[in-house]
């Protein structure tokens, strides 16, 4: 089945940028997806990229794309303490069985430090 | 900004009870959907609902899950004789096309 691999924790000083990477299996998937969880919260659409864009920027968030090595990042720029959160990458496709349906990664504890 | 709203937060019930977790979609959306994510662990995708019937499901959604949407507004996920492994968080999601789905706080389900 379709894997979505994230590293689990991430430490960042308030003010650095902070880089969440994510790698996927599954080479028909159509949307790529970052998400955020706060503790005791659900899970926050942050922004997602369409498989033929290679990057999306909004605001902090620099969203890259590598669909050849099928890797996804997330860059958050002068990151801030309030973005101490759990970072879910997820992936969907449009093939027919598992039309809409998301695959998510681990999480990506991130921490940032004062 | 319109959100997707879960009941209870958190429910606690007896192992071989039934429970039904509540589910109000964002009011335009037409795709809705539940997820879980056991303690640890990745989350889950169960199943998806469009147009008044399952649209898809995954392997984890046998016959003691069922889904419905009883009027205009809720997304229902029943399961009957609960099992201590069903302990989890579950979320419901709707989307106004395939994509992009959103997300609800989630219902902790503890079963003692």
């Amino acid at each position: 089945g379709e894997d979505v691999e994230q590293s689990l924790f991430l430490s960042v000083r308030e003010g650095d940028s902070s880089v969440i990477n994510c790698t996927y299996t599954d080479s028909s998937s159509t949307y790529l997806y970052w998400y955020k969880q706060e503790p005791g919260a659900g899970l926050q659409l942050l922004t997602y990229i369409f498989s033929n864009m290679d990057m999306k920027q909004d605001q902090r968030l620099t969203v890259l794309l590598n669909k050849k090595d099928k890797h996804l990042s997330l860059r958050i720029a002068d990151t801030q303490t309030g973005d101490s959160a759990i970072y879910f990458c997820a992936e969907s496709s449009d093939r027919g069985s598992t039309l809409g349906r998301l695959y998510f990664g681990r999480g990506t504890q991130l921490t940032v430090w004062p | 900004e319109p959100e997707v709203t879960q009941t209870p937060s958190h429910q606690v019930t007896q192992m071989g009870q039934e429970v039904i977790l509540r589910c109000v979609p964002i009011s335009n959306h037409l795709y809705f959907y539940w997820y879980r994510q056991i303690l640890g662990q990745k989350v889950e995708f169960l199943v998806s609902f469009y147009n008044n019937e399952i649209s898809e499901k995954s392997e984890i959604f046998d016959d003691q899950f069922s889904v419905e949407r009883p009027d205009g507004s809720n997304f229902t996920l029943k399961i009957r004789s609960t099992k201590l492994e069903d302990s989890a968080m579950y979320f419901c999601a709707s989307s106004e096309a395939l994509q992009p789905q959103h997300f609800g706080d989630g219902t902790r389900l503890s079963i003692l």
